[in-house]
């Protein structure tokens, strides 16, 4: 069974630095990327960035770039998130998932979600 | 950047037809996803590639994608579909676009 578990929920402070996980099983952890999916209180779904394990290939959404860095630790099949600066604008649900191939296929298996609150 | 627009709101008495459409510019030469979310929990993916249902999703279930629209058709909606919908396209290889989401209510 393909599962995508991630790490707790998180409350920082602003300025902080964060690391979020998705640790995979399941399947070949090397053969489907990775997305990061933040939703913001009350709203949409929105595309952080992307990895593909085998390569780390890192790809970001504009509206990230330079917000976040997307990594993977493949002898752990893990897949992380991380802040450097955490603003209270960050304070979201953050969910993993799972997609085999870029522009073709959707994101066909999702973590339990990271709640991330940020604040003083 | 790409956008792709949702009506806010669909509304549909059990048992009947629901249409939601996704609007973008030439979307039809796109795949596009849909994913249903209920209140508290994960996205699930009820269509892809346009049409494609995966395992385990109803048949009561469809879409089509042509032009600047694709529409997610629920046939004999019934309380439990209830929540809220979005489609998804790519922009390139790169930029994963989300529409803004569509609450369905029954």
């Amino acid at each position: 069974e393909v599962q995508l578990v991630q790490s707790g929920a998180e409350v920082r402070n602003p300025g902080e630095s964060l690391r979020i996980s998705c640790k995979a099983s399941g399947y070949t952890f090397t053969n489907y990327w990775i997305a990061w999916v933040r939703q913001l209180p009350g709203k949409g779904l929105e595309c952080v960035g992307i990895i593909y394990p085998l390569d780390s290939d890192t790809r970001y959404s504009q509206s990230f770039l330079g917000q976040v860095s997307i990594s993977v630790d493949k002898s752990a099949n893990t897949a992380y998130l991380q802040w450097t600066n955490l603003k209270a604008s960050d304070s979201a649900m953050y969910y993993c998932a799972r997609f085999r191939q870029t522009e073709i296929h959707p994101f066909e298996n999702w973590g339990q979600g990271t709640l991330v609150t940020v604040s003083s | 950047s790409y956008e792709l627009t949702q009506p806010p709101s669909v509304s549909v008495s059990p048992g009947q037809t629901a249409t939601i459409t996704c609007s973008g510019d030439k979307l039809g030469d796109k795949y596009t996803s849909w994913y249903y979310q209920k209140s508290g929990q994960s996205p699930v993916v009820v269509i892809f590639q346009d049409s494609e249902r995966p395992s385990g999703i109803p048949e009561r279930f469809s879409g089509s994608n042509s032009g600047n629209t694709a529409t997610l058709t629920i046939s004999g909606t019934q309380a439990l579909d209830e929540g809220e919908y979005y489609c998804q396209a790519w922009d390139g290889d790169t930029d994963v676009v989300f529409g803004g989401g569509t609450k369905l209510t029954v």
